[in-house]
């Protein structure tokens, strides 16, 4: 069965970091790019970062860019999101998304997604 | 930046009609790079549309998807219980990456 499960979400105070770890199952995790999108509580879906399936290529949205940081590792079947410098702004369920393409840019589409993981920024 | 416009915003049916969503670009996109996504209360979102027209794996030939250029759509020919739900589109731009438009809740009439 194909599935992500993310993990390392919590109650954060502003300004602390916090790892998000996605793992993935299933499927040959080395073969596609993955991605992190993110939802605020009642809100619509906003993408966060994208990896290729070797790290060569990442990109961030401008939201959370310079603050984030992508990676992964193939060899354990992860994926990872190191988020500094909290920010109200930033609480929200965060999806692992599995891209059906190897290249975070390539033309595709999120076709795995798992259950998410919920980060919650409050003094 | 290219934005994603939704419309309408709620559309509420009842079970056995058609459902048209319509998801507007600010400027031309790429088919091969718009999809659609359903998501129901509590749940991830799960993928219909890939390459504005192919459908997922999986997904009920009621749902069906079209468009180019700036203006796309997603029908559902009869929507089923289960089909009701909020959906999104998406994009991809080199510009800003990746785009979801602000959804269309199907709600039962």
């Amino acid at each position: 069965e194909v599935q992500l499960v993310e993990s390392g979400g919590g109650l954060v105070q502003p300004g602390r970091s916090l790892r998000l770890s996605c793992a993935a199952s299933g499927f040959t995790f080395d073969d596609y790019a993955m991605h992190w999108v993110r939802q605020a509580p009642g809100k619509g879906l906003e993408w966060v970062s994208g990896i290729s399936w070797n790290s060569d290529g990442i990109g961030y949205a401008d939201s959370v860019k310079g603050r984030f940081t992508i990676s992964r590792d193939n060899a354990k079947n992860s994926l990872y999101l190191q988020i500094n410098s909290l920010r109200a702004e930033d609480t929200a369920l965060y999806y692992c998304a599995k891209y059906d393409s190897s290249g975070y840019y390539e033309s595709g589409a999120f076709d795995i997604w798992g259950q998410g993981t919920m980060v919650t920024v409050s003094s | 930046e290219i934005v994603l416009t939704q419309s309408p915003g709620t559309l509420s049916l009842s079970p056995g009609e058609r459902a048209t969503l319509s998801c507007r670009a600010s400027q031309s996109v790429s088919s091969s790079y718009l999809a659609w996504y359903q998501q129901k209360p509590g749940q991830a979102p799960r993928l219909l549309i890939y390459g504005a027209s192919s459908r997922a794996t999986g997904i009920p030939d009621r749902f069906s998807g079209s468009g180019s250029g700036t203006d796309f759509t997603l029908t559902i020919s009869r929507l089923e219980p289960e089909d009701f739900a909020v959906y999104y589109c998406q994009q991809y731009g080199s510009s800003q990456g990746f785009t979801f438009g602000p959804g269309t809740k199907v709600d039962i009439k």
